[in-house]
């Protein structure tokens, strides 16, 4: 167990919905990065936030959007979905930005979304 | 552009020996780099890190990976496997505020 909680862990939802996944960092990271994982685009970067304000930004589309709030949780916004929305989305959390000495980066088990 | 490869898509091990996955990295500066295990059904757990010194890196659950500059190269190792491996491995690098670049894994098959 990694510390990283995310929810739902399962989600199916029709094209042109908009769904909301949930993560709750490790107690004490500030730092929560969202990733995308499918089949032909391996793992992707979405977005990183660190204490509350967006800190880097990956191939995070325009349809999504996240923020991190003061309790340091972390939502992810789908909207208008898309069949090849359908993936398995990663939340992960660390002490600091960036990949200094001593900041490692934990996953959560992550939330499968399928569009239908 | 920071960038992973992981030149094995599959790899079959009979159970008890040894095995080496490649991953080769394209990066700017001193890389940080990873290695990552992903069980069916679960995320992502981390093996080990290299982020400066010994370039000989030992991890978790009998893991050790190389980091060598001159080839680029950051290969895990583990000298004897068990059915618990077979997973998919995956292999990131990292150096800046941007998050990690992961390769596209290895499927790890081990054999009875």
């Amino acid at each position: 167990d990694s510390g990283v909680t995310q929810t739902p862990k399962h989600l199916i939802t029709a094209t042109g919905q908009r769904v909301t996944l949930r993560c709750s960092p490790r107690s004490g990271d500030l730092s929560v990065y969202w990733y995308q994982q499918s089949l032909d685009q391996g793992l992707q970067f979405l977005i990183q936030y660190y204490n509350g304000e967006e800190r880097a930004k990956g191939n995070i589309l325009e349809r999504f959007s996240a923020q991190q709030f003061p309790d340091l949780h972390s939502e992810l916004n789908l909207s208008s979905l898309e069949l090849g929305d359908s993936a398995l989305y990663f939340c992960a959390s660390s002490i600091r930005p960036g990949q200094g000495r001593g900041n490692t980066i934990y996953f959560g088990e992550g939330s499968w979304l399928t569009v239908v | 552009a920071q960038s992973v490869t992981q030149p094995d898509i599959h790899i079959t091990v009979s159970e008890g020996a040894s095995l080496e996955l490649r991953c080769n990295y394209s990066y700017g500066a001193t890389p940080y780099l990873f290695w990552y295990v992903q069980s069916p059904g679960q995320g992502l757990q981390l093996l080990l890190k290299y982020f400066s010194g010994d370039t000989l890196v030992q991890g978790i659950k009998g893991f050790e990976a190389e980091f060598k500059r001159s080839q680029s190269s950051f290969n895990l190792r583990k000298p004897s496997v068990h059915w618990s491996d077979a997973a998919e491995y995956f292999c990131a690098v990292g150096g800046g505020a941007d998050g990690l670049t992961f390769g596209k894994g290895t499927h790890l098959i081990i054999q009875p």
